[in-house]
Order: C-alpha cells, then sequence, then structure tokens
C-alpha cells in the first residue's frame, strides 16, 4: 500500500516562495498508477484543491492559483513537489499531498484516495 | 471554479439516518459520476467513504450510501453512530481536468 509523508519549512516569510516535498513509499512514482497531488486547509476551514501531476510530466492547476503554483516530480528520490510563490498570510493552511485519480488500463478512478498526514505552514514576517 | 455547496451543519441522534447535499453545476457534478466524499476527524487528513457516486472503497461501513440527481449530490449515513460526528467534504472532477472540493459539513450526533 502506498504511503505519503509531507516535508518542508514549517514557516514561510511573505512574498517568497513556498515549497514542499511529498515521498512516496511502498510504490514507484513512476508506475503510472496515479496522479500525484496536492490539496490544502486553513485552519477551521474547508479543503483547497491545489494541482496534481502525472508520471509523464502533465499538470492540472486550480485556476485561482495556476499564477502561483508549480507542481513537479523527481522519480530518482520516489517524490513530487509544489512550489507557491509570492505567498501571504491567506497561504497559511496544513497542505497534504494525495494520490489523485488511479489510472487503470480500463478506468480511471477519480478520487483522492491515499493522503499525507499534512504538514502545516504558516506565512508570517 | 466556484466551492460545491453544502450545508454547514447536519445532526442526529444515534441511530437515524442524515443526509448531506453537495450542489454543484453541469460542469462538475451534473456532467460526471465522478463524485467523492470525505471524512475527517479533528486534526486527522481526509478519508474517502464514497467514489464515483455510490461506491464504498473496501473496509467503509456499508451504512454510508451515495446518489445524484442532476446537480446536485448525496451523502447518507444510516443507524448513526457517535464515530461518525466529523466533517464531511464531496468533490467532484471537473470539465476543466481538475477537481473542486465542497464547502464541508459539520456532522454531529445528538
Amino acid at each position: 500500500q502506498v504511503q505519503l509523508q509531507e516535508s518542508g519549512p514549517g514557516l514561510v516569510r511573505p512574498s517568497q516562495t513556498l515549497s514542499l516535498t511529498c515521498t512516496v513509499s511502498g510504490g514507484s512514482i513512476s508506475s503510472g498508477s496515479y496522479y500525484w497531488g496536492w490539496i490544502r486547509q486553513p485552519a477551521g476551514k474547508g479543503l483547497e484543491w491545489i494541482g496534481r501531476i502525472y508520471t509523464s510530466g502533465n499538470t492540472n492547476y486550480n485556476p485561482s492559483l495556476k499564477s502561483r503554483v508549480t507542481i513537479s516530480v523527481d522519480t530518482s528520490k520516489n517524490q513530487f513537489s509544489l512550489k507557491l510563490s509570492s505567498v501571504t498570510a491567506a497561504d497559511t493552511a496544513v497542505y497534504y499531498c494525495a494520490t489523485d485519480t488511479h489510472v487503470t488500463e480500463y478506468y480511471n478512478y477519480y478520487y483522492m484516495d491515499v493522503w499525507g498526514k499534512g504538514t502545516t505552514v504558516t506565512v508570517s514576517s | 471554479q466556484s466551492a460545491l455547496t453544502q450545508p454547514a451543519s447536519v445532526s442526529g441522534s444515534p441511530g437515524q439516518s442524515i443526509t448531506i447535499s453537495c450542489t454543484g453545476t453541469s460542469s462538475d457534478v451534473g456532467g460526471y459520476n465522478y463524485v467523492s466524499w470525505y471524512q475527517q476527524h479533528p486534526g486527522k487528513a481526509p478519508k474517502v467513504m464514497i467514489y464515483d457516486v455510490t461506491k464504498r472503497p473496501s473496509g467503509v461501513s456499508n451504512r454510508f450510501s451515495g446518489s445524484k440527481s442532476g446537480n446536485t449530490a448525496s451523502l447518507t449515513i444510516s443507524g448513526l453512530q457517535a464515530e461518525d460526528e466529523a466533517d464531511y467534504y464531496c468533490s467532484s472532477h471537473t470539465s476543466s481536468g481538475t477537481y473542486v472540493f465542497g464547502t464541508g459539513t459539520k456532522v454531529t450526533v445528538l
């Protein structure tokens, strides 16, 4: 069973770039079985889908964040990463990585099955 | 893309059934049978309870069921139990190849 673990700085200065990494264990990120995604949740608020990447490098982003988001994959490290530029206090949240869409030969399953535990990122000077 | 609309809170007594609605548009909920539902306990990551509108992942209680009519999907919890008290979020794949979540519903077991 695939497991995910987020890592990265817990504090980011305003206007800087937030960078997080998700390490995949129990499976290969190159298998082509999943898209790999990021979701965030401000304290006391709802979930917001940020974006996803496939092994091929194909990405999809939330239109409201698209101008500031980059998701990439490092197959040699079995990791995928999130970069969010020009952050403000509104980007303070728990950030989750998750399997996003399970791809099979005959059907795609459009839901987030496996989630990391989440990492809290605070944007403050 | 706008968040799907859910009621802020729903409550019920143990043993009762409750239903949570999730309203979107023809570009998401109404256009595809790719609605999923997530349960989130405080301080925990979300857990998928329903996918493809009506399907339950292995290990999820059959007290949880899903349905859809037009642009509105619904999650029903039957035989409500204390452990069902949590936040619930719907989600849908969209015509743009993205996902959108619902606003979230807090379920209280009285």
